[in-house]
């Protein structure tokens, strides 16, 4: 089967940097995706790894260890639009399911 | 830019009505999925849908549940006869098919908005 952990919920201050992790047990790995859903709204995709190391999308970027069973997704010079939910997501060979974890909230203040 | 679009935004039934919930994919996406929220709770995949049958669905996805791509552009998540506990958000969503390059080898998924289901 596949299961993902990750943090409930996470506080910074603007302006900062947080980073939010997951760890996930799957029977073959593909990849691990990080999706941001704000209230109200649709997940929209954020970022992908496959390989180990980190990837970078403007503030955004994440990280994966295959050998560790762990990623994390960090969020840079934090804004207060970045106040949402994180969730981490994993394909199964082929992509034709994908299980996402809990999510993570964050709460940005000013 | 091309968006997944879903119809009604909020679907009021009473239990044991039969719903149907639609979505318009991307024209050029070939998966196309299903995924349930119940309010708070993470996102639960459903079942994937590619070349016209089932690829793949969780065990939430029992006989009450069905999917069908009536035409070329629609693509609908029925309940046959609804519960309480069926009351969640909705989400279609589409993607390419897993490939080596670029797009395809992200298996980004473009979410719709979302269809409120309330069961009374």
């Amino acid at each position: 089967g596949q299961s993902l952990e990750q943090p409930s919920e996470v506080t910074a201050v603007e302006g900062a940097i947080v980073q939010i992790n997951c760890t996930y047990q799957t029977s073959g790995f593909y990849g691990l995706s990080w999706y941001q859903q704000h209230d109200g709204g649709a997940p929209t995709f954020l970022s992908y790894n496959a390989l180990d190391g980190l990837e970078e999308t403007g503030r955004f970027s994440s990280f994966l260890s295959r050998s560790d069973s762990y990623g994390y997704l960090l969020l840079q010079e934090l804004q207060m639009k970045d106040s949402a939910s994180y969730f981490c997501a994993v394909p199964n060979t082929g992509g034709f399911k994908t299980i996402f974890g809990a999510g993570t909230r964050l709460f940005v203040k000013a | 830019e091309p968006e997944v679009t879903q119809t009604p935004s909020h679907q009021v039934t009473q239990m044991g009505q039969e719903v149907i919930l639609r979505c318009v994919p991307i024209s050029n996406h070939l998966y196309f999925y299903w995924y349930r929220q119940i309010l708070g709770q993470k996102v639960e995949f459903l079942v994937s849908f590619y070349n016209n049958e089932i690829s793949e669905k969780s065990e939430i996805f029992d006989d009450q549940f069905s999917v069908e791509r009536p035409d070329g552009s629609n693509f609908t998540l029925k309940i046959r006869s609804t519960k309480l506990e069926d009351s969640a958000m909705y989400f279609c969503a589409s993607s390419y098919p897993i490939g080596t390059s670029g797009e395809s080898a992200k298996n980004i998924q473009y979410f719709g908005a979302g269809t409120r289901l309330s069961v009374l």
